[in-house]
């Protein structure tokens, strides 16, 4: 059975901190992908990245950074210089590539909240 | 706008009354999802279709029913409303890429209060 953690339930930053959000996914699967969507406080789901199971290379766009370590099953999601308008859930949602349907498993979620 | 639409936005139901939920997708995916989210909880899938015609039970199908009579539309239904199917749902669609999964996109949600 797959399992999805994020560990932290709440994260309070103050603007232009760097913050980490963590992800944990256990699975026996040797292919999956991995998801992380944001949803701001008026209720909509915004797709932020997707990596595979293939590739461990961390990435960089704009203020956003993931390190996905396969070995310790984390994805763990960076953002450079918090914003006000950052402030939001995140959810980490893996997908097994060969599951029925493709459908994502979501995390509990993190609520980040950036002050000014 | 991610191409999904949502209807209703809001809803209130007696406990017992039935209702349906029309989500549209204006590409030609296959695939389409209904999600529900309760508080402090992340999304959780009910029901699934992989086409026209096909549908298929997730982690939480009691209480609902789903049909996929034409590819743009996914209707979930509720026979007899209960306080516990209060929640906020979504619908989603996906594209398949060759050889993997891509990102799945998501309606603006459906919040439904059960009385």
């Amino acid at each position: 059975a797959q399992k999805v953690t994020q560990a932290q339930t709440e994260i309070s930053v103050v603007e232009k901190e760097d913050v980490t959000l963590d992800c944990v996914y256990e699975t026996r699967d040797t292919t999956y992908y991995l998801f992380w969507y944001k949803q701001p406080p008026s209720g909509e789901l915004v797709f932020l990245i997707r990596r595979n199971s293939f590739d461990e290379q961390n990435e960089i766009s704009g203020r956003y950074s993931w390190n996905f370590q396969k070995s310790t099953s984390s994805f763990n999601f960076t953002i450079t210089a918090s914003q006000v308008v950052d402030s939001a859930v995140y959810f980490c949602a893996p997908s097994p590539a060969n599951q029925a349907g493709t459908a994502l498993i979501f995390g509990k979620g993190t609520t980040l909240s950036v002050s000014s | 706008n991610a191409g999904v639409t949502q209807t209703p936005k809001f809803r209130v139901l007696k406990t017992g009354q039935s209702m349906t939920l029309l989500c549209a997708q204006d590409m030609n995916h296959e695939y389409m999802y209904w999600y529900r989210q309760d508080p402090g909880m992340g999304l959780r899938l009910i029901h699934y279709s992989v086409g026209e015609g096909t549908t298929a039970k997730g982690e939480v199908p009691d209480g609902y029913n789903v049909s996929r009579l034409k590819k743009q539309n996914f209707l979930l239904g509720l026979e007899s409303a209960a306080p516990s199917q209060t929640s906020v749902y979504f619908c989603a669609r996906i594209l398949r890429l060759a050889g993997g999964v891509g990102e799945q996109f998501f309606g603006p949600g459906t919040r439904l209060t059960v009385l």
